[in-house]
């Protein structure tokens, strides 16, 4: 079954500090993995999209890395801001007859502390 | 671009209800996806559609949810009849496949429904 797992659920920072989001998964046959941010009220935005040959990826200060031998993704952020504050969201895309199926993580809520 | 319209934004009815939820995609997207996210079961995709015809409705919860594609701008989630448990917020997000692969998705602001 495919199933993608996110850590921590939240965590709390201080403010210019950095962070690192993991994802794991279980999902084949790999297609795509992506981030997304998702604000409070609002829809998810994609910060970055990695296919299987690519080891990381960054948007600003988000960096995205992934390994895919061993099925793990991680959202680095560095000197985080109070605009940073939402819930990080992997996305694990495979290949299906009916063209690509997605898997959603449950999310890891930041919260960014002045 | 206004981006992904969603209307209602909230929307409150009672059980038994139907419900019409409606989604504008960008224009020149080919590919629209209705989802639906609450805090038990985070966000889960319930069907998708490429060039107006529905690819996968594996998502969808049962038969008291449909969803259409009259044309390239315009899309229907119906809820017939409405439960309590359906109460979530509903994102719709268009893209535009090329190779069906790394593909951006835009998401709608979402609809809240609740249904009491």
């Amino acid at each position: 079954k495919n199933q993608v797992e996110q850590s921590p659920q939240s965590l709390i920072i201080l403010e210019g500090k950095n962070c690192t989001l993991q994802c794991n998964y279980t999902v084949s046959p790999f297609s795509n993995l992506r981030w997304y941010k998702q604000d409070t009220g609002r829809g998810p935005v994609s910060l970055t999209i990695m296919t299987f040959s690519e080891n990381t990826k960054s948007n600003g200060r988000y960096t995205a890395t992934l390994d895919a031998d061993t099925k793990q993704s991680s959202l680095h952020i560095t000197a985080s801001q109070l605009s940073d504050s939402a819930s990080y969201i992997c996305v694990v895309s495979a290949w299906g007859a009916a063209g690509n199926k997605l898997t959603f993580g449950g999310g890891t809520r930041v919260l960014v502390k002045p | 671009d206004a981006g992904v319209i969603q209307s209602p934004r909230h929307e409150v009815t009672e059980m038994g209800q139907e419900v019409t939820l409606r989604c504008k995609p960008i224009s020149g997207h080919n590919s629209l996806f209705w989802y639906r996210q609450t805090m038990m079961r985070g966000l889960e995709l319930l069907i998708y559609f490429n060039n107006n015809v529905p690819i996968d409705d594996s998502g969808m919860p049962e038969d008291r949810f449909s969803a259409k594609m009259p044309n390239a701008s315009f899309s229907t989630l119906k809820i017939q009849p409405s439960e309590p448990r359906d109460s979530a917020v509903y994102f719709c997000a268009s893209s535009q496949i090329r190779d069906g692969s790394s593909y951006e998705q835009y998401f709608g602001p979402g609809t809240r429904l609740t249904v009491t």
